[in-house]
């Protein structure tokens, strides 16, 4: 069965410091593979893609992630997090037909 | 430029009865998306559409049904609500690279 794993409810970081948000996923073919973001009783917000290409992408606010084929992840990261990134965050894979989404990741950048 | 808008916000409904989420876009985009957002759980595809006319089950349909008559309008009928349909439901609208474009949510209680 196709799906998205994001092994982490909850990831707590320090303001400045690094971040890092894990994604897996089991999908057919070669999918595309999204992150977004949630703000409280907000949408979803799309933060960056993968398609083809170069294996490290950059997206929006200074995030980025990076594309590893052999280990089927599409970890998050930012080198430098900010108290305003504390949300959920959502790893997705798939095309228009069918996209499958993580349970969410819920980062906390405390001051 | 609103994006997509979804109407009610907010709405409460007793065991048995029913009601339409309306879903509305200006993007011009022919996909369009219904997806349930439960704690935990992610978001789960009810029903997609890939243009006017043209509409197909997601992973979790039952109990709902959509219409699609125009490209802006994408509504969600919810017959016979039961508690299991206590969520917050999405309409996205599909970009040209696949990325979605949400509406705010619209929050439905069954009690």
């Amino acid at each position: 069965a196709q799906s998205v794993a994001q092994p982490e409810d909850q990831v707590n970081v320090a303001e400045g410091n690094p971040l890092t948000v894990k994604c897996t996923y089991s999908v057919s073919g070669n999918p595309y593979l999204f992150w977004y973001v949630q703000y409280p009783n907000r949408g979803l917000q799309f933060l960056l893609k993968y398609i083809t290409g170069d294996n490290l992408v950059k997206g929006s606010y200074g995030f980025e992630a990076e594309f590893n084929k052999s280990q089927t992840s599409f970890h998050l990261k930012k080198p430098s997090a900010l108290v305003s990134d504390s949300a959920l965050y959502f790893c997705a894979a798939g095309n228009n037909n069918d996209m499958r989404f993580g349970a969410g990741t819920r980062l906390t950048v405390k001051p | 430029n609103a994006g997509v808008t979804q109407t009610p916000k907010f709405r409460i409904l007793k065991i048995g009865q029913s009601m339409t989420l309306q879903c509305a876009q200006d993007m011009n985009h022919n996909y369009m998306y219904w997806y349930r957002q439960d704690p935990g759980m992610g978001l789960k595809l009810i029903y997609y559409s890939v243009g006017a006319g043209i509409t197909d089950k997601g992973e979790v349909p039952n109990g709902y049904n959509v219409s699609r008559s125009t490209t802006e309008d994408f509504p969600l009928r919810l017959e016979l609500a039961a508690p299991s349909q206590t969520s917050v439901y999405f309409c996205a609208v599909g970009g040209f690279a696949g990325e979605l474009f949400f509406g705010e949510g619209s929050r439905l209680t069954v009690l």
